[in-house]
């Protein structure tokens, strides 16, 4: 079965420095990608996803990712984070045909002005 | 286009009732799965459905069933609600629900049981 881990339960950064969320996942077979954000009170907002290609997939607000095959990983960057980033990031996997999204356990973002 | 939509928004209910939540796909999205949130267990796939059948399901006990209707509107029920049910439930809609297709998640339904 896949899993998805996300290495930092929590991150705070200084506002206008740089973040890296890290995921890893566990599979054998082909997978999609995806970043979601969650801010309070609200559901999930996709971020960016990987099917295929090029390896450096870039999203909404300024946010990218690099999928890493060997070392299975889908870090998700941004150059200088806003105070407006404060939430919490969620890495999926999906597995194959299958729609069920498989996520990791969440990184809550915090900046710190 | 109007997203996806969840309604209620907010639910109370005791030990051993039961409840059904509602959520309404963005128009021409026939697929909608289901996901429970809790602190301690994360996201959880709850179910998918498309055509009004049920194509997966997670691993979650009988008390939990869903249904979707023609015009693809989707209901989960619980029943004889434990206090461990307790969480955010979160609908997604997408066009068919082919892998690669992007889900869009609704604002949530936040059940909490006494």
């Amino acid at each position: 079965a896949q899993s998805v881990t996300q290495l930092d339960s929590q991150v705070p950064v200084f506002e206008e420095a740089p973040v890296e969320l890290r995921c890893n996942y566990s599979s054998s077979v082909s997978v999609y990608l995806f970043w979601y954000v969650q801010y309070p009170n609200q559901g999930l907002q996709l971020l960016l996803k990987y099917l295929s290609g090029s390896t450096l997939v870039k999203g909404i607000n300024g946010f990218e990712a690099e999928f890493n095959k060997s070392q299975t990983s889908f870090h998700l960057r941004k150059p200088s984070v806003h105070i407006s980033d404060t939430a919490e990031y969620f890495c999926a996997v999906r597995l194959g045909r299958a729609q069920k999204l498989v996520f990791g356990q969440g990184t809550r973002l915090t900046i710190n002005p | 286009k109007a997203g996806v939509t969840q309604t209620p928004r907010y639910l109370i209910k005791t030990r051993g009732q039961q409840v059904t939540l509602s959520c309404s796909p963005i128009s021409g999205h026939r697929s909608v799965s289901w996901y429970q949130q809790t602190p301690g267990q994360g996201l959880q796939f709850l179910f998918e459905y498309f055509s009004e059948t049920q194509r997966n399901k997670g691993n979650f006990p009988g008390r939990f069933s869903g249904r979707q209707f023609s015009n693809s509107r989707s209901e989960m029920n619980v029943s004889t609600l434990e206090l461990g049910d307790s969480a955010l439930y979160l609908c997604a809609s997408s066009l068919s629900g082919a892998a690669e297709e992007t889900q869009y998640f609704g604002p949530g339904t936040r059940l909490l049981v006494l």
